[in-house]
C-alpha cells in the first residue's frame, strides 16, 4: 500500500512570510495527525483529526498556525506569518482510527528553514 | 497526563555488541507503549508496541523490549548491532482510552565499526 505523502520535502522562506504543507494520508485511515518535530527534540502534536474534525488542537499556535482536512482525506498546514522558531521539520501521520493503540504511520516530513 | 523520559540522548556503540536504549514514563492510568524508529530524513517507523499481555515484546530487525509496570519502564535491547542499526529511536506512550500519544526526546544510536 502507499504510505502518508507530503510536499514539499523542504522549504526556505523569510521571517513573516506564509508557508503551507500538504499531507495525503493513507488510504482507509480515519485519523490524520501534524507533529512540529525541532532539531534534538521528539515530535510535538500540533493538531488531530478524526475524519475531518478535529479531535485535539491544545498546542497548535492559533494566531499563526492552521489546519484544515476537508472532505476527511488529505489535509493542509498553514503558518502566517512565520517567525525564526517555526524551524523545524513537520511531519504528517495517519492511523486506522485515533484511539492510543492504533499504530501511527508517517510520511517523511517537510524540512522548514527560516530566516 | 502522561510523560515520556528518554534517560540517554546518544549511545554509541560497537558493531555486534548489545545495547540498551532507555525509556521511563509516568502516568496516572493504563498505558500503551511504543517505540519508533527515525532513519536519517525520513519519517518515523514503528518498532514494536506493549499493548497489553506478555511484558516482553519482540520487533523488527531483532529489537525486543520489556515492560516493567513497577519501575514504569520499557527498555529496548538488541544482542547485536548492525551498522545499519544507526537512527534514532523514539520511545511513546499513550493512555489507554485516550487520544494522545506522547514522544520522548529521543536517543540517538551510533554503531561504530
Amino acid at each position: 500500500e502507499a504510505g502518508v505523502a507530503q510536499s514539499p520535502r523542504y522549504k526556505i522562506i523569510e521571517k513573516r512570510q506564509s508557508v503551507a504543507f500538504w499531507c495525503n494520508p493513507i488510504s482507509g485511515h480515519a485519523t490524520l495527525y501534524w507533529y512540529q518535530q525541532i532539531l534534538g527534540q521528539g515530535p510535538k502534536l500540533l493538531i488531530q483529526f478524526q475524519n475531518n474534525g478535529v479531535v485535539d488542537d491544545s498546542q497548535l499556535p492559533k494566531d499563526r498556525f492552521s489546519a484544515e482536512r476537508l472532505k476527511g482525506v488529505d489535509s493542509t498546514l498553514k503558518i502566517q506569518p512565520a517567525k525564526l522558531e517555526d524551524s523545524a521539520v513537520y511531519l504528517c501521520a495517519s492511523s486506522l482510527e485515533g484511539r492510543g493503540a492504533y499504530e501511527q504511520y508517517f510520511g517523511p516530513g517537510t524540512r522548514l528553514t527560516v530566516t | 497526563a502522561q510523560s515520556v523520559t528518554q534517560l540517554d540522548s546518544q549511545v554509541p556503540v560497537f558493531e555486534e555488541a548489545p545495547v540498551e536504549l532507555r525509556c521511563n514514563y509516568s502516568s496516572s492510568v493504563s498505558v500503551y507503549l511504543f517505540w519508533y524508529v527515525q532513519y536519517p530524513n525520513q519519517g518515523l517507523q514503528l518498532l514494536l508496541k506493549y499493548l497489553s499481555g506478555s511484558t516482553l515484546v519482540k520487533g523488527i530487525n531483532g529489537f525486543e523490549a520489556e515492560f516493567n509496570k513497577s519501575q514504569t519502564s520499557f527498555h529496548l535491547r538488541k544482542p547485536s548491532v548492525h551498522i545499519s542499526d544507526t537512527a534514532e529511536y523514539f520511545c511513546a506512550v499513550s493512555e489507554t482510552g485516550g487520544f494522545k500519544t506522547i514522544f520522548g526526546a529521543g536517543t540517538r544510536l551510533f554503531v561504530k565499526a
